[in-house]
């Protein structure tokens, strides 16, 4: 079936730093991608999604390219802040049963020191 | 627009006691997920629903019941909880034609 793995955490840089949490995918067919974050006691927030080979996703500073060769779709920031602390979900859209699902990465806690 | 919102926020059970959760949104979305996250694990697909009326076994089933009788929510029942069930339970929805799911803000569960 298909599955994501994302690089496990925590990660911890200091504010300024650059960025990357590697994802890489399985998946039959060419499923759409997306990095989901999650802020300390809120639910999940699309960050940013790629729906075709090379295509980028890009939001807030932070980008992703959609790599099929790889099958990876790593989320990179060139300078990271406070604010960004949190946890990243690299997730793939799959469509079962009539109807498109996501399938999560187990999530990377982030925490950016000043 | 309040988005997808979620009742209770917290919720203490004991082994064996029933509970629903209720999830509502108010985008007129015609699907709906309820996920589980546990540490290490990500977000887990318990049940889902293609629209009012219609529900679908997730990932994770066992252990719980949902029903999707108005199209603005979707409930989560436990008919018997269990320590296994403790959790971070997240509802989802995404309108049709779309790949976005929108998240409620969680309902925190422990089971004694």
């Amino acid at each position: 079936g298909n599955s994501v793995t994302q690089m496990e955490g925590p990660v911890t840089l200091s504010e300024e730093a650059f960025l990357t949490i590697n994802c890489t995918y399985t998946a039959t067919g060419y499923p759409s991608l997306f990095w989901y974050v999650q802020y300390p006691g809120e639910g999940l927030q699309l960050l940013l999604k790629a729906t075709k080979a090379d295509d980028k996703g890009s939001n807030k500073g932070f980008e992703a390219t959609y790599r099929k060769e790889t099958t990876s779709f790593h989320l990179e920031k060139g300078s990271v802040q406070v604010s960004d602390s949190a946890v990243y979900f690299c997730a793939l859209s799959q469509t079962q049963g009539g109807s498109e699902k996501l399938v999560f990465g187990k999530g990377t806690k982030l925490t950016v020191n000043p | 627009n309040a988005g997808v919102t979620q009742t209770p926020k917290f919720r203490v059970l004991k082994t064996g006691q029933s509970m629903t959760l209720l999830c509502a949104q108010d985008m007129n979305h015609e699907y709906m997920y309820w996920y589980r996250q546990d540490p290490g694990m990500g977000l887990r697909l318990i049940h889902y629903s293609v629209g009012e009326g219609t529900t679908a076994k997730g990932e994770v089933p066992d252990g719980y019941n949902v029903s999707r009788l108005k199209k603005q929510n979707f409930l989560l029942g436990l008919e018997s909880a269990a320590p296994s069930q403790t959790s971070v339970y997240f509802c989802a929805s995404r309108g049709a034609g779309t790949d976005t799911q929108y998240f409620g803000p969680g309902t925190r569960l422990t089971v004694l």
